[in-house]
């Protein structure tokens, strides 16, 4: 079975300071994707990334960046200098096929507060 | 170019009815997923349709249906309903599929009283 981990709750910060959103991730597989998604006050979800889990590359976007480590089943999310319009639950999923259909476990998200 | 839209955005059933929620992905897009989030469980797949056939289902009851149309329009329909459907319904859009960059829609908040 699969299992996606976000032990972080709740996380505040202060604007401008660096944060992680940790997710670790359980699975058998050796093809799978992993993604993370912002979900805003406003409820929409909206797709951030995804990663293979044959591409191990490391990914920056602007201030998103993501850690990807097969060795240690985690697949982070760091902001930095965090803005007050990053504060929303972030939330972590794994998808892979499992006998034709595929499979989506999401993790139970982390809120983020950023503090003016 | 317009996004996910989904109707309606707020619905109020009693136990036992029925309900059809309505989907409209981005044109040009023929994968539409439907989501269920709700506090206890939070976030999960219920299936995907791709050009007008299901192409993946997650683990819900066959009380949950859906299907889509031949303008990639998708409807999802919860017959007998019960207290513990109340959620927020989410549908995306995208090109391939689920495994593609999906829109979502603003979700449909279903309460069953």
């Amino acid at each position: 079975a699969q299992k996606v981990t976000q032990a972080q709750t709740e996380i505040s910060v202060v604007e401008k300071e660096d944060v992680t959103l940790d997710c670790v991730y359980e699975t058998r597989d050796t093809t799978y994707y992993l993604f993370w998604y912002k979900q805003p006050p406003s409820g929409e979800l909206v797709f951030l990334i995804r990663r293979n889990s044959f591409d191990e590359q490391n990914e920056i976007s602007g201030r998103y960046s993501w850690n990807f480590q097969k060795s240690t089943s985690s697949f982070n999310f760091t902001i930095t200098a965090s803005q007050v319009v990053d504060s929303a639950v972030y939330f972590c999923a794994l998808t892979l096929n499992s006998g034709g259909y595929q499979k989506v476990t999401f993790g139970t998200g982390t809120k983020l507060q950023v503090i003016p | 170019k317009a996004g996910v839209t989904q109707t309606p955005r707020y619905l109020i059933k009693t136990r036992g009815q029925q309900v059809t929620l309505s989907c409209s992905p981005i044109s040009g897009h023929r994968s539409v997923s439907w989501y269920q989030q709700t506090p206890g469980q939070g976030l999960q797949f219920l299936f995907e349709y791709f050009s007008e056939t299901q192409r993946n289902k997650g683990n819900f009851p066959g009380r949950f249906s859906g299907r889509q149309f031949s303008n990639s329009r998708s409807e999802m329909n919860v017959s007998t309903l019960e207290l513990g459907d109340s959620a927020l319904y989410l549908c995306a859009s995208s090109l391939q599929g689920s495994l593609d960059e999906q829109y979502f829609g603003p979700g449909t908040r279903l309460t069953v009283t």
